[in-house]
């Protein structure tokens, strides 16, 4: 079967960095995406990883291992407005996005 | 990244009506698009999955004579919601990707948020 997991909620301080943790199984794979969704708007595309390793953009990474099932989002020097959820989700063998429920990132100054 | 938009971005309705909500792609050709319904604090729950000029295909629970999807073009994909009620009050998410291959990005449009009297 496929499932996919992310933590419900984090809270982390301004100007630190957190570490959004997401674990999946899956008999086909076609990548990992990670979106970023405000409360009361549409998510935003992050980023994707098809092959294990960091990938970096600005403050955001994320990273996957293929073989362990399993990917995360780093958030360097976090802002307040990096308050939102952030979801992950894997493309199955045809090609559709299958979602994790959302990590909600609370930041407190 | 490419653009999608969805009009109306909110609006209320009598029970009983009939609520359409467009969703385009401005600057891409959309072969797919996603509809999804999300209810406060809840997760994204995709709706169905259209393609330009087939039929749409529904997820499990999901009503097809209730929620009406006409993918008339490859920019444009309309979502119908039929004799509207309360329950259907939700917000209303389309996506949109250009193709199937590794590592298609679905992007997402602003929503519409749904409120049925």
């Amino acid at each position: 079967g496929q499932n996919i997991d992310q933590p419900t909620e984090m809270t982390a301080t301004e100007g630190a960095i957190v570490q959004i943790n997401c674990t999946y199984q899956t008999s086909g794979f076609n990548g990992l995406f990670w979106y970023q969704q405000h409360a009361g708007e549409a998510p935003t595309f992050l980023s994707y990883n098809v092959l294990d390793g960091l990938e970096e953009k600005g403050r955001f990474s994320s990273f996957l291992s293929r073989s362990k099932g399993y990917s995360y989002l780093l958030l360097k020097e976090l802002q307040m407005k990096d308050s939102a959820s952030y979801l992950c989700a894997f493309m199955d063998s045809n090609y559709q996005l299958i979602w994790g429920a959302g990590t909600k990132l609370i930041i407190k100054p | 990244g490419a653009v999608v938009s969805q009009h109306p971005s909110r609006v209320i309705c009598k029970s009983g009506t009939s609520v359409k909500i467009e969703c385009r792609s401005l600057d891409f050709q959309a072969t797919t698009m996603f509809w999804y319904r999300q209810f406060p604090k809840q997760s994204l729950m995709l709706m169905a999955t259209s393609n330009e000029g087939s039929k749409a295909t529904y997820e499990q629970g999901v009503e097809k004579d209730k929620f009406l999807i006409n993918h008339a073009s490859l920019t444009l994909s309309t979502l119908t919601v039929t004799s509207a009620h309360p329950e259907d009050s939700s917000f209303y998410i389309c996506s949109a990707r250009s193709g199937e291959g590794l590592g298609e990005t679905q992007y997402f449009g602003p929503g519409t948020r749904l409120l049925v009297l």
